[in-house]
């Protein structure tokens, strides 16, 4: 079984609909992140966590917010989705600062 | 200046040839670097980190100039299945109690036969 898993894998939602993506890890790690990945930006940091009460806004969190339900699981809402939130979101975690384990991502299209 | 900065290519070569890219980080303070490696439509893997004095695993090199703020990733005797996008990632110097962890965009590499 994969040690970090996202659902939905892959969503098609309109405008200004709400939609959560999930994600679950099964590594014991105390940190958790939420990035996007657009064609030539790279991956983009939305919000990441170090342990149940700890959220941070990261690079690109406007129009997103998470929830840090408990040490593994990790979820990220678009409480009004946009066109431009169409991406691939993938879920990290990690132990300290130290290697990031990729969830295998949510291919999200807003139309 | 980006904070991490990648030539995006394509780097396009014939198996069994070297290839080397590097990647520049604008913050001298930096303190561990990785190169990830990413295949089409799929997560990132680490591949490896890169250490002060360099280090080696396999057909794959990885090197760090810190006083010219580069790491350099060098793949020797190249095979079709090391076609893949190459992320260098950076860890600066944390605000509050965290790192601040940033990906370059990526370096694609195709093997052609």
């Amino acid at each position: 079984d994969a040690d970090v898993t996202q659902t939905p894998r892959n969503r098609i939602t309109k405008t200004g609909k709400r939609i959560m993506l999930e994600c679950s890890q099964t590594k014991g790690h105390d940190r958790m992140y939420w990035y996007r990945q657009d064609p030539g930006l790279g991956l983009r940091l939305i919000y990441y966590s170090f342990d149940v009460k700890d959220i941070n806004k990261g690079e690109i969190s406007d129009g997103y917010s998470v929830s840090r339900q408990a040490q593994a699981k990790f979820s990220l809402s678009l409480e009004s989705a946009i066109p431009n939130q169409t991406a691939l979101y993938f879920c990290a975690t990690s132990e300290g600062s130290d290697t990031q384990y990729f969830g295998p991502g949510t291919r999200l299209t807003v139309l | 200046r980006k904070e991490v900065e990648q030539d995006p290519g394509p780097f396009n070569v014939p198996e069994g040839a070297t290839v080397a890219f590097n990647c520049t980080y604008s913050n001298s303070a930096s303190q561990s670097f990785f190169w990830y490696r990413q295949d089409c439509r799929k997560e990132p893997k680490l591949l490896m980190s890169v250490y002060s004095s360099g280090n080696e695993d396999g057909r794959f090199t990885a090197q760090l100039n810190r006083a010219s703020q580069y790491i350099s990733l060098l793949i020797r005797d190249s095979k079709l299945s090391d076609s893949a996008t190459y992320l260098c990632v950076v860890n600066f110097p944390g605000y509050s109690s965290a790192s601040k962890i940033i990906f370059g965009s990526g370096t694609r590499l195709s093997i052609r036969p």
